[in-house]
């Protein structure tokens, strides 16, 4: 079976410091995984995704995450947040039959001037 | 390219009633998928259509519903509603190429408040 683990429900940096958010996964294959990010009373839109190419993915808005099987990790960070960062994200995995993912608790982000 | 737009975004119902929501995918895509999210379960996954047919199914009671039509427009119902089932309902679209790497694009969500 396949889960995820968002290891903050909540993060608070300022602006313009860097931004580390934590996600494990679990998986007994190689794992597609995703970030994505909702803002209020929006929908979910995506950050970046990983397919087992290259292990440092980039994202937009300046976001990237590094996949470490050995660690079995998804990492997101950017190096220096904005205010318009803030918001709720969430590490997805994708499950081996297509049309579900199955989402992490979600870590909201917050971030102060 | 238009997104996946779903209708409508609010509604309010009392509980017993029921309820149908509407997503209408990004064209060309084949796959619809739907999720529920709420504060205390996050968001989970109801049931994925694709070319018309159920192709996967999340743990949710046979009281939550779903079709799609031809034109890959999709529908999804819940009869005799509780309290529990107000939440934000997401629907995504997926080209479905066939394997886990496709991406799926959501739309806004309808709330669903049932009092």
């Amino acid at each position: 079976a396949q889960s995820v683990t968002q290891l903050d429900s909540h993060v608070s940096v300022s602006e313009g410091t860097p931004v580390l958010l934590r996600c494990n996964y679990s998986s007994s294959y190689s794992p597609s995984l995703f970030w994505y990010v909702q803002h209020p009373n929006k929908g979910l839109q995506l950050l970046l995704k990983y397919t087992s190419a290259a292990t440092l993915v980039k994202g937009i808005n300046g976001f990237e995450a590094e996949f470490k099987k050995s660690e079995t990790s998804f990492h997101l960070t950017k190096p220096s947040a904005h205010m318009s960062d803030a918001a709720e994200y969430f590490c997805v995995v994708s499950a081996l039959q297509g049309g579900k993912l199955i989402f992490g608790q979600g870590t909201e982000l917050s971030v102060k001037p | 390219k238009a997104g996946v737009t779903q209708t409508p975004r609010y509604l309010i119902k009392t509980r017993g009633q029921q309820v149908t929501l509407s997503c209408s995918p990004i064209s060309g895509h084949r796959s619809v998928s739907w999720y529920q999210q709420t504060p205390g379960q996050g968001l989970q996954f109801l049931f994925e259509y694709f070319s018309e047919t159920q192709r996967n199914k999340g743990n949710f009671p046979g009281r939550f519903s779903g079709r799609q039509f031809s034109n890959s427009r999709s529908e999804m119902n819940v009869s005799t509603l509780e309290l529990g089932d107000s939440a934000l309902y997401l629907c995504a679209s997926s080209r479905q190429t066939g394997g886990q790497t496709d991406t799926q694009y959501f739309g806004p969500g309808t709330r669903l408040t049932v009092l």
